[in-house]
């Protein structure tokens, strides 16, 4: 198994909602990151787990609360979004031996 | 955060060209550097990862890098439309267990 997988591919939320974006790999990589990413910008780093401990927050408003269950799976909690908050979430993940990293296919996030 | 920097493009070069894109970073302590390329509403995907000066082939990609001048660049021979493509230059900074992205080169390839 190759791939960086997240679900759901496409989600549509009000700002008093509360969601989860997951994903997985089971490369047996130990970073693994949240990407968020507008159009026509580069990715912009939220989150970095290195061995399922939070290691990099870039200043990310409370409203996005990133969890990391185990070493295959990282999940992000929504609650009570902004419009502006509508994205492209990219998931990543790394091995220990390069910083290569590889994209899961992102979850188009709608908030309403 | 130092600066990794791409011409934003439109880049368009015809079908058949070599399509040159281009780097540069501040980052005197960076060791990797990798191209993504990013189709519309797609994630990025890593095409071309390079760590010594010189050049790197893969297939119709060379990717170039010139730590002294830090930049590094990107050639695509025989250029195909499904090229058609925003392409990410990143690095890995000094200390960061993370990459750095430029703001991508959007390269259309005209048939």
């Amino acid at each position: 198994d190759t791939e960086v997988t997240q679900t759901p591919k496409h989600l549509v939320m009000g700002m008093t909602n509360k969601k989860s974006l997951k994903c997985e790999q089971h490369m047996g990589h130990r970073a693994m990151y949240w990407y968020k990413q507008k159009a026509k910008k580069p990715p912009e780093l939220m989150f970095v787990y290195s061995y399922e401990k939070l290691s990099i927050n870039e200043s990310v408003p409370s409203r996005f609360s990133p969890e990391c269950p185990n070493s295959s799976l990282l999940n992000l909690h929504l609650h009570a979004l902004q419009p502006e908050d509508s994205a492209l979430y990219l998931c990543a993940s790394r091995p220990d031996s390069s910083y290569e990293q590889y994209f899961g296919p992102g979850t188009r996030l709608t908030v309403t | 955060q130092k600066e990794v920097e791409q011409n934003s493009g439109p880049l368009s070069v015809p079908e058949g060209a070599i399509a040159s894109l281009n780097c540069t970073y501040s980052d005197r302590g960076s060791q990797s550097f990798f191209w993504y390329r990013q189709y519309s509403g797609k994630s990025p995907e890593l095409i071309m990862s390079i760590y010594s000066n010189g050049d790197k082939e893969d297939g119709r990609f060379t990717a170039q890098l010139n730590k002294a001048s830090q930049y590094v660049s990107l050639l695509i021979r025989d250029s195909q439309p499904s090229d058609s493509a925003t392409y990410l230059c990143a690095d890995d900074q000094t200390g960061a267990n993370n990459l750095f992205f430029g703001t991508g080169t959007r390269l259309t390839v005209i048939p």
